[in-house]
């Protein structure tokens, strides 16, 4: 069975400071790991995804994250916090067509 | 621009009284994913559709319905609305397969008064 656990439901971060969020995972196989941002009232977006090869993964708006399989960790960064930034974010592993969501990092961004 | 259009945003139903939310893609996606998602919580798959091959969720209850009347519409359907029920409901598509991303509509926020 696959799953992922983010750790800290909320995290606060000063504009401009580095954001770090964190995800680990449990699979049996080789895991797809995803992040999905998600604003208030509407879908989840995709930031970035983990399939294979480099495991420094560079998305959207700044964002990267690193695949550790030794520490079963797929931590979210972004050197910078940006005010746009507040929002849920979703850790996610893939088992063939089905998803596997983490229950979720609120981020705020304190001005 | 190829995306997942969920309609409509904003549903208000009776308890008891039959629902329909919409979805449709322009992605040509296999998989088409209804999940449920209650307020600061992880989305919750209720079923997919491999193609025509419907997929359940075990613990999805039996209230819960869906139809794929071809590859670019999934409809959810609720046959009794229950308070329970108010949530936020996601319409999601993938390729299919190893890897790939879900692509996630804007999403319908159903009350159930």
């Amino acid at each position: 069975a696959q799953s992922v656990t983010q750790l800290g439901s909320h995290v606060s971060v000063s504009e401009g400071a580095l954001v770090l969020l964190r995800c680990n995972y449990s699979s049996s196989v080789p895991p797809y790991l995803f992040w999905y941002v998600q604003y208030p009232n509407q879908g989840l977006q995709l930031l970035l995804k983990y399939t294979t090869g480099a495991t420094l993964v560079k998305g959207i708006n700044g964002f990267e994250a690193e695949f550790k399989k030794s520490e079963t960790s797929f931590h979210l960064t972004k050197p910078s916090a940006h005010m746009s930034d507040a929002a849920e974010y979703f850790c996610a592993v893939s088992d063939s067509n089905q998803f596997y969501f983490g229950t979720g990092t609120s981020l705020t961004v304190i001005p | 621009d190829a995306m997942v259009i969920q309609n409509p945003r904003y549903q208000v139903t009776q308890f008891g009284k039959p629902v329909t939310l919409s979805c449709s893609q322009t992605l040509n996606h296999n998989v088409m994913y209804w999940y449920q998602q209650k307020s600061s919580q992880a989305p919750k798959l209720l079923f997919h559709y491999y193609d025509k091959d419907f997929n359940n969720e075990a613990d999805t209850p039996d209230n819960f319905q869906s139809r794929r009347p071809n590859t670019s519409f999934c409809f959810l359907d609720i046959r009794s609305p229950g308070l329970g029920d108010a949530a936020m409901y996601l319409c999601a598509t993938s390729v299919g397969g190893v890897g790939t991303e879900a692509f996630f509509g804007q999403g319908t926020r159903l009350t159930v008064v």
